[in-house]
């Protein structure tokens, strides 16, 4: 089961912050960031395993909440580097099943 | 370590014809996935290999097929190309099917 992000689309001013939510119909033991820049490949940002406990990269941070069966990613201070779009994936049956992706805009 | 790459980096093919693309993996991953990317669609898994098996397979037709060999270096295959065909195809690799380094992908044109 496809994971379900929103917004699908957020367009912001550097220095302004970000929430991009990620939700799933099914319990989840983990959930996966990636963020793809136009052109390029997809790459990983971080993993959030069970437990609720939050992790950071750069001014990105996440979230996990099980019980909830969602996790929410945090722009913080967005930058122009930041421009892209954003996956989540959830681990279901020896595979990664991804969100359909929220683009994120940065204007300066 | 060298990253995931994929040849050829961009390909143009004709209605009905065949296409193999390659992905060589990060050395020591033995899980290889392959994606379709379309505007559309987002990011659809094809299938995953891991130690030369097939060990899941995405809701793709028979046309489309893999294989993994010895050395994990992976190859996807596509038969009677049609125009909705036309994708990047990613290819992942990792040390679990969760763990997915992409390489740059292949771009298909289907004319």
């Amino acid at each position: 089961q496809q994971p379900v992000q929103s917004p699908q689309a957020v367009i912001l001013r550097e220095g302004e912050d970000a929430v991009i939510n990620c939700s799933s119909s099914k319990a989840l033991y983990s959930v996966h960031w990636y963020r793809q820049k136009h052109g390029e490949a997809p790459v990983f940002l971080m993993i959030l395993l069970k437990g609720g406990e939050q992790k950071g990269h750069e001014k990105i941070s996440a979230s996990f909440n099980e019980k909830k069966q969602q996790s929410s990613l945090y722009l913080t201070a967005s930058q122009l580097s930041y421009s892209g779009t954003y996956f989540c994936g959830t681990e279901g049956a020896q595979k990664l099943v991804f969100g359909q992706g929220t683009r994120l805009t940065i204007n300066p | 370590k060298a990253g995931v790459t994929q040849t050829p980096r961009y390909l143009i093919k004709t209605r009905g014809q065949q296409v193999t693309l390659s992905c060589s993996p990060i050395s020591g991953h033995r899980s290889v996935s392959w994606y379709q990317q379309t505007p559309g669609q987002g990011l659809q898994f094809l299938f995953e290999y891991f130690s030369e098996t097939q060990r899941n397979k995405g809701n793709f037709p028979g046309r489309f097929s893999g294989r993994q060999f010895s050395n994990s270096r992976s190859e996807m295959n596509v038969s009677t190309l049609e125009l909705g065909d036309s994708a990047l195809y990613l290819c992942a690799s990792g040390s679990t099917p969760y763990e997915q380094y992409f390489g740059p992908g292949t771009r298909l044109t289907v004319t």
